[in-house]
């Protein structure tokens, strides 16, 4: 098993521009998580996916969008980029339900010029 | 309000020295409770986890944290730290183990 996997690794983009991060799973987890990690702050997240079909905000929402494609699948876009975004993003997905950990995938690191 | 504190942003100590890395938590019932280590240029991998029952953890490469639940804490120790346990941790509460809130993280250095 890959685990939880994250593309791109790196990525740099200019004020206004749009992307999409991907992230995938094999573990036929049902839920999955966006997390943004900056100095000094930790991990915030970002939005969540209970279940294939729901997403719902986290802490840190405002500029993303996120789309639950399938059970595998969780895609979180920045539709204008600004330099606040720039942060290294974590995928991240559980099972299901309570007792379970979270598994991350490697991130991505995104620079906002 | 939910939150995390890692009093230590920054420690150092030497290879097989003792370590103890300090987590203070405000909740508002018995939490679940999770260390996680990242190396560098790497994802988050679990090392312990406390949902009930013994307040005195294992987990893996040697750590262990110990919940204490009149002091709202959950520190994580290791008798002897190796070199390879330079990393940069973090200490999670939750009321359910799928939402979850991280501390700031403490980076641990690790000198020969």
């Amino acid at each position: 098993n890959a685990g939880v996997t994250q593309t791109p690794k790196f990525q740099v983009l200019k004020t206004g521009q749009s992307m999409t991060l991907q992230c995938a799973q094999d573990m036929n987890h049902n839920s999955m998580y966006w997390y943004r990690q900056d100095p000094g702050m930790g991990l915030r997240l970002i939005y969540y996916s209970a279940s294939e079909g729901t997403t719902d905000k986290g802490e840190v929402p405002n500029g993303y969008n996120v789309s639950r494609l399938n059970k595998r699948e969780f895609s979180l876009r920045l539709e204008s980029a600004a330099p606040s975004q720039t942060s290294v993003y974590f995928c991240a997905s559980i099972p299901g339900g309570t007792l379970y950990e979270q598994y991350f995938g490697p991130g991505t690191r995104l620079t906002v010029t | 309000a939910q939150s995390v504190t890692q009093p230590d942003i920054h420690i150092t100590v030497s290879e097989g020295a003792s370590l103890e890395l300090r987590c203070n938590y405000s909740y508002g019932a018995t939490p679940y409770l999770f260390w996680y280590v990242q190396s560098p240029g790497q994802g988050l991998q679990l090392l312990l986890k406390y949902f009930s029952g013994d307040t005195l953890v294992q987990g893996i490469k040697g750590f262990e944290a110990e919940f204490k639940r009149s002091q709202s804490s959950f520190n994580l120790r290791k008798p002897s730290v190796h070199w390879s346990d330079a990393a940069e941790y973090f200490c999670a509460v939750g009321d359910r183990a799928d939402k979850l809130i991280f501390g700031t993280g403490t980076r641990l250095q690790v000198f020969p």
